[in-house]
C-alpha cells in the first residue's frame, strides 16, 4: 500500500529566506510525486510532479523538488519565502494504475513572518 | 475556460436530510473523485469514478453515495447514515492519459 508521511505539522519561516518541506513516501514501484498548495478554503493546486527522468523538478511559483530514491524521500524547496506563499501543502503520491489514485500526507502549515 | 466547479460552496445540513454536492467538469476528464478533509488531516478518498455508470467506494464511503451518469458530472449524496458529516469536499477529475488529478474549489458541509 503506498503511503505519504509529511513529519512538520506547522514551520514558521520569515519573509526572504529559504524553506524546504519534508515528504517521505511509501510506494513499491516507482511513484509518481504530486506537491499541491491550499490556500483557506480553497481546492488544490498543483505545484509540481515528478514521474520520471530528471530528479530536480521546477514547478510554478518559484518552487522546485528533489526526488531521492534512497531517502524515499520528494522534499519541496523555496529559496526566498514570499509572505502571499503562506498556505498549506500537500504531498502526493499516485500511479498511473490502480485507478489514478493518489495518497496524500496530513499536510504542512506554512506560516510567514515579516 | 476549462475547469472544475463545485456548489453549492457552503451547505447547511439538517439532521437526518440527505444533501447533495455537485460536481462538474468541462475537461473532457474520464475519472473523477470525491475526497473530505477535516482540519489537520489530509485528504481521504470517498468514491471515485474511472467511466460513466460505473463508480468504486474509496477508503470512508458509508454514508454517502453517488451516481456517474455523465461523463461531466459526479454529484456525492451525504446521507442521513453519515453521522459526522461536517467537513470541506473536495472534487477532483483527471484524464485516463494523464498523471495529475485537477481540484474544484470545494464545497463546505456544516450541520445545523
Amino acid at each position: 500500500a503506498q503511503s505519504v508521511t509529511q513529519p512538520d505539522i506547522h514551520i514558521t519561516v520569515s519573509e526572504g529566506a529559504s524553506l524546504e518541506l519534508r515528504c517521505n513516501y511509501s510506494y513499491g514501484a516507482t511513484p509518481y510525486l504530486f506537491w499541491y498548495v491550499q490556500s483557506p478554503g480553497q481546492g488544490l493546486q498543483l505545484l509540481l510532479k515528478y514521474f520520471s527522468g530528471d530528479t530536480l523538478v521546477q514547478g510554478i511559483k518559484g518552487f522546485e523538488a528533489e526526488f531521492k530514491r534512497s531517502q524515499s524521500s520528494f522534499n519541496l524547496r523555496k529559496p526566498s519565502v514570499h509572505w502571499s506563499d503562506a498556505a498549506e501543502y500537500f504531498c502526493a503520491v499516485g500511479a498511473n494504475t490502480n485507478a489514478g489514485k493518489s495518497t496524500f500526507g496530513d499536510g504542512t502549515t506554512l506560516t510567514v513572518k515579516p | 475556460d476549462g475547469g472544475i466547479t463545485q456548489s453549492p460552496k457552503y451547505l447547511f445540513r439538517k439532521e437526518g436530510q440527505n444533501v447533495t454536492l455537485s460536481c462538474e467538469q468541462n475537461l473532457n476528464h474520464d475519472a473523477m473523485y470525491w475526497y473530505r478533509q477535516d482540519p489537520g488531516q489530509g485528504l481521504r478518498l470517498i468514491y471515485y469514478s474511472q467511466i460513466v455508470n460505473d463508480f468504486q467506494k474509496g477508503d470512508i464511503a458509508e454514508g454517502y453515495s453517488v451516481s456517474r451518469e455523465k461523463k461531466e458530472s459526479f454529484p456525492l449524496t451525504v446521507t442521513s447514515a453519515q453521522k459526522n458529516p461536517t467537513a470541506f469536499y473536495l472534487c477532483a477529475s483527471r484524464g485516463l492519459d494523464q498523471e495529475t488529478q485537477y481540484f474544484g474549489p470545494g464545497t463546505r458541509l456544516l450541520v445545523l
